[in-house]
């Protein structure tokens, strides 16, 4: 079964200890993305990756930081995490990028900082 | 980048078809019109999508008029499990790894 499996769905964390959300995806895709959710806010693109070793920022990057060492696998990474990086995580994958290609998204990661 | 808008929220009574509107009109030849669903706060869900000619699938229709300013997202038989925020999206030409959602509409599908 295709699936984007993200790791914790819930974690709570204290400021500024860092922490990994794992992303992985079993679809042999080479674009990747994260995002998170805020209310009133909508869905905010953080990362993408187009391929391994290629990843670039989305509209939100500050705080955040992935990285893509295989094709399956996308980590977001929040070095020092702060109050305001509480929010609902998403992520993405497809084949070879959005323009035209299904965007397959995982069941998402609550994270609350304190 | 082009932009969508959607109307924020719609009603459409269980059984009937939920007709969707989205412009989109600064898109360009190369853009892709994407449709997704999000219930509650569970991941996006893919719908369809179409760059010129409408598309159906098992889930709904797209229907993307001729000058692709604007298109139609069908759901020919709502039910009460397709109350959901639907998104509109054209996929981008100036960086091809971007994807990015709007505010959507709301639709509540009522008995």
């Amino acid at each position: 079964e295709a699936q984007v499996t993200q790791n914790p769905r819930y974690l709570i964390t204290v400021t500024g200890k860092k922490l990994t959300v794992t992303c992985s995806q079993n679809m042999n895709h080479e674009y990747m993305s994260w995002y998170r959710q805020d209310p009133g806010l909508g869905l905010r693109q953080i990362y993408y990756s187009m391929n391994v070793e290629v990843t670039d920022k989305g509209d939100v990057p500050e705080g955040y930081k992935v990285s893509r060492k295989e094709k399956r696998n996308f980590p977001l990474i929040l070095e020092s995490p702060s109050p305001n990086q509480t929010s609902l995580y998403f992520c993405a994958s497809s084949l070879t990028g959005p323009s035209g290609n299904t965007i397959y998204f995982g069941e998402g990661s609550w994270l609350t900082v304190v | 980048d082009a932009k969508t808008t959607q109307p924020p929220s719609m009603d459409c009574a269980e059984g009937r078809a939920a007709n969707l509107p989205c412009n989109h009109s600064t898109i360009s030849g190369n853009e892709y019109v994407y449709w997704y669903r999000q219930i509650h706060s569970q991941g996006p869900q893919y719908i369809i999508h179409g760059l010129k000619n409408n598309e159906t699938n098992e889930m709904a229709s797209l229907i993307i008029t001729e000058d692709r300013k604007s298109s139609t997202l069908i759901l020919p038989h709502a039910t009460l499990r397709d109350t959901a925020v639907y998104y509109c999206i054209v996929s981008s030409t100036d960086s091809w790894g971007k994807f990015q959602f709007g505010a959507g509409t709301q639709v509540v599908v009522t008995p």
